[in-house]
C-alpha cells in the first residue's frame, strides 16, 4: 500500500539558512500533518490543512510558514534555522476519517 | 502535567509474557485514542485506534480504553523481541477529526530473550 512520502530524508543546513521539507499524502488522503520530534521527545504538533486552508495550528515558531497545494502535497518552509530547529520532521495524512499514517520523517541537521 | 502521560520505563518483559502499557490523558472530552510503535530513529507506526469504552483487539495486541477513568492500555501477548520500540499513546482532544494528536512521552519497551 502506499504510504506518506517525505522528501528529503536527510537535510544538513547552516544556522540562519532556509529549508523546505515536502510532504506527499497517501493517495485520497485530504488532510496533512506536520510535526517536529527532537532527541528523546514525542513528536509536537506544529500545524495541518485540510483541503489545502489550515486546519489547526500549535507551536510552529513564526519563523516557520507552511500550505497544501492543490495536489494536496504540502511545504514546510524554514527560516533563519537556529541549532535548536535540529530534529525530526514528521508529516502524517489522514482520510475522511481522523487516523493519522506517519511518513518516514526528515532528519534535519542545524550546523 | 502534561495532557497525556505515560510512564517512561524501560518495561522488560521476558519472550512470550504479555506487555501491560498504560496512558492517561487530562481531557474529558477526548474522543479518539491511538496506540503508535516507533524504533528509534523511524516514524510512528500505527498498531492501534480505539473510540469507545471496552476492549478491542487485533492479533496480538488488545487495546483497553476507559473513558470514566480517562485512561487507555495496550496488551502485548506473547511478546516477541522484534516488539523491543517506544510505544507512544496519542489523543485526539478535538474539536475536529482534523485535529491534532497529542502525544506521552513513550514508554520503551524491552522484550528479553
Amino acid at each position: 500500500a502506499a504510504g506518506v512520502i517525505q522528501s528529503p530524508r536527510h537535510l544538513i543546513k547552516e544556522k540562519r539558512e532556509t529549508a523546505t521539507l515536502k510532504c506527499y499524502p497517501i493517495p485520497r488522503h485530504d488532510t496533512v500533518y506536520w510535526y517536529q520530534q527532537g532527541p528523546g521527545q514525542d513528536p509536537q504538533f506544529l500545524i495541518s490543512f485540510y483541503e489545502k486552508m489550515q486546519s489547526d495550528k500549535g507551536s510552529i515558531p513564526d519563523r516557520f510558514s507552511a500550505q497544501q497545494f492543490s495536489d494536496y502535497h504540502s511545504e514546510l518552509n524554514m527560516s533563519s534555522l537556529e541549532l535548536g530547529d535540529s530534529a525530526l520532521y514528521f508529516c502524517a495524512s489522514s482520510p475522511f476519517t481522523d487516523t493519522q499514517y506517519f511518513g518516514p520523517g526528515t532528519r534535519l541537521t542545524v550546523l | 502535567q502534561k495532557e497525556v502521560e505515560q510512564n517512561s520505563g524501560p518495561l522488560s518483559v521476558p519472550e512470550g509474557a504479555i506487555a501491560s502499557l498504560n496512558c492517561t490523558y487530562s481531557d474529558r472530552g477526548s474522543q479518539s485514542f491511538f496506540w503508535y510503535r516507533q524504533y528509534s530513529g523511524k516514524s510512528p507506526e500505527l498498531i492501534m485506534s480505539i473510540y469507545s469504552n471496552g476492549d478491542k483487539e487485533d492479533g496480538r495486541f488488545t487495546a483497553q480504553l476507559n473513558k470514566a477513568s480517562q485512561y487507555v492500555s495496550l496488551l502485548i501477548r506473547d511478546s516477541q523481541p522484534s516488539d523491543s520500540a517506544t510505544y507512544l499513546c496519542a489523543v485526539n482532544m478535538g474539536p475536529g477529526t482534523a485535529s491534532k494528536l497529542t502525544f506521552g512521552t513513550g514508554t520503551r519497551l524491552q522484550v528479553t530473550l
